[in-house]
């Protein structure tokens, strides 16, 4: 079945820190990948995607990029800021409208 | 264009009671999904919805747990009899019809609905 692999928190960074969130991904057929961020008390909004190997998602300075030979699909970003603080969800769908399947969300802490 | 809305935001029951959560989907999206978050846990699908017809239920629990998208009105996600276990966030999201252009593969999530169970 479909499942995805997010490295558990909390990270804690401190502002201007390289940010990394590692994802990995099991599928079958060719899925679409997702970011989503969860800020306290919210709901989730997406942040990024890739449709296809080798698309790089990009958004308010986070990027990602599908990697099929490598089923990952990691959340980057240069420099964070304390606003980057929040819960971020990798997830895949596949085809049609099937639901996504979401990792189990990475904790984010920025401190100033 | 209002985004996904649910309601309520927060619902407060006593063992026993029932729970019923609204969702009204997107303008123009006809699919809805219902997705539980457990604290510090992620989301789990739990069912997903077509007007009038569910089509997949495989996440939810075979009791006491409803869900419903009439032809009018929105969404409802009915929990009957609750238990303190089903303290959770409820939230819903849609997505617009078919796989075509307007289709861009995310879903749209509401604030979702905070239930607590005393």
């Amino acid at each position: 079945g479909n499942s995805v692999t997010q490295m558990e928190g909390p990270v804690t960074l401190s502002e201007e820190a390289f940010l990394t969130i590692n994802c990995t991904y099991t599928a079958t057929g060719y899925p679409s990948l997702f970011w989503y961020v969860q800020y306290p008390g919210e709901g989730l909004q997406l942040l990024l995607k890739a449709t296809k190997a080798d698309d790089k998602g990009s958004n308010k300075g986070f990027e990602a990029t599908y990697r099929k030979e490598t089923t990952s699909f990691h959340l980057e970003k240069g420099s964070v800021q304390v606003s980057d603080s929040a819960v971020y969800f990798c997830a895949l769908r596949n085809s049609g409208n099937t639901p996504l399947v979401f990792g189990k969300g990475t904790r984010l802490s920025v401190i100033a | 264009n209002a985004g996904v809305m649910q309601n309520p935001r927060h619902l407060v029951r006593r063992r026993g009671q029932e729970a019923r959560l609204r969702c009204s989907p997107m303008k123009g999206h006809s699919h809805v999904y219902w997705y539980r978050q457990l604290p510090e846990e992620g989301l789990k699908f739990m069912v997903y919805l077509q007007k009038e017809n569910i089509i997949d239920e495989s996440g939810m629990p075979k009791e006491r747990f409803s869900a419903e998208f009439p032809k009018e009105g929105p969404s409802i996600l009915r929990i009957q009899q609750v238990v303190r276990g089903d303290s959770a966030a409820y939230f819903c999201a849609s997505s617009p019809l078919g796989t075509g252009g307007r289709n861009t593969g995310e879903l749209f999530f509401g604030e979702g609905s905070r239930l607590t169970v005393l």
